[in-house]
């Protein structure tokens, strides 16, 4: 039933490692995302992902790459991981891009993340 | 600049109160989209409502309703009779038809006193 799901829920490691975070949707929607929410609640866009468009915020570190097998799953995988790394990311997909109509976009549970 | 302004960090009502969350935009697209989330203690974020730029009916869902003016470049979300289950973060996000961005304002925290 779940609409978007992401694993791990609770992600602890240690800094300087590479780490990954699965999302898969079943909404057979066309375009995913990528979202960091930090301490304060703030949330902001990472990439997305639509027909093989990667669409990448300029401010994050390519140390984060997104990686999608198929039309249903956006990874995220993070290499040399930092302490400021740390905050929750939420998947989502919509059915349209960004900037389109159909653009609502729906959420996974979220997958906090903690480098010590 | 903040595209996405929620100027109320925090607001506290008493159950059975209604409560108003403002949320004010910037943008000079004429084609663009208005959306409220819900983030409750769990953590999940909750699509409330979606908004374009072309339609100004306010709309009604049960104890929630929504107020969009172009006017005053605000789309206010007003919570009739509030619950303690509604005590939650409440975003406000704008996304641009000529834009690769969606932008979420800082959240409103909403607390419904028992």
């Amino acid at each position: 039933d779940t609409a978007v799901s992401q694993t791990p829920k609770y992600l602890v490691t240690q800094m300087g490692n590479d780490k990954s975070i699965k999302c898969e949707q079943n909404l057979g929607h066309d375009t995913m995302y990528w979202y960091k929410q930090d301490s304060k609640k703030f949330l902001k866009i990472m990439f997305s992902y639509n027909n093989k468009e990667l669409i990448i915020n300029e401010t994050v570190p390519n140390r984060f790459s997104p990686k999608s097998p198929d039309k249903a799953h956006l990874n995220l995988h993070i290499n040399s991981l930092e302490l400021g790394d740390s905050a929750v990311y939420f998947c989502a997909s919509s059915q349209d891009r960004l900037g389109g109509v159909d653009n609502e976009q729906f959420f996974g549970p979220g997958t906090r993340l903690t480098v010590l | 600049a903040q595209k996405v302004t929620q100027a109320q960090t925090e607001i506290s009502v008493v159950e059975k109160e209604d409560v108003t969350l403002d949320c004010v935009y910037e943008t000079r697209d004429t084609t663009y989209y208005l959306f409220w989330y819900k983030q409750p203690p769990s953590g999940e974020l909750v699509f409330l409502i979606r908004r374009n730029s072309f339609d100004e009916q306010n709309e009604i869902s049960g104890r929630y309703s929504w107020n969009f003016q172009k006017s005053t470049s605000s789309f206010n979300f007003t919570i009739t009779a509030s619950q303690v289950v509604d005590s939650a973060v409440y975003f406000c996000a704008l996304s641009e038809a000529t834009g690769n961005q969606f932008y979420f304002g800082t959240g409103t925290s909403l607390t419904v006193i028992p």
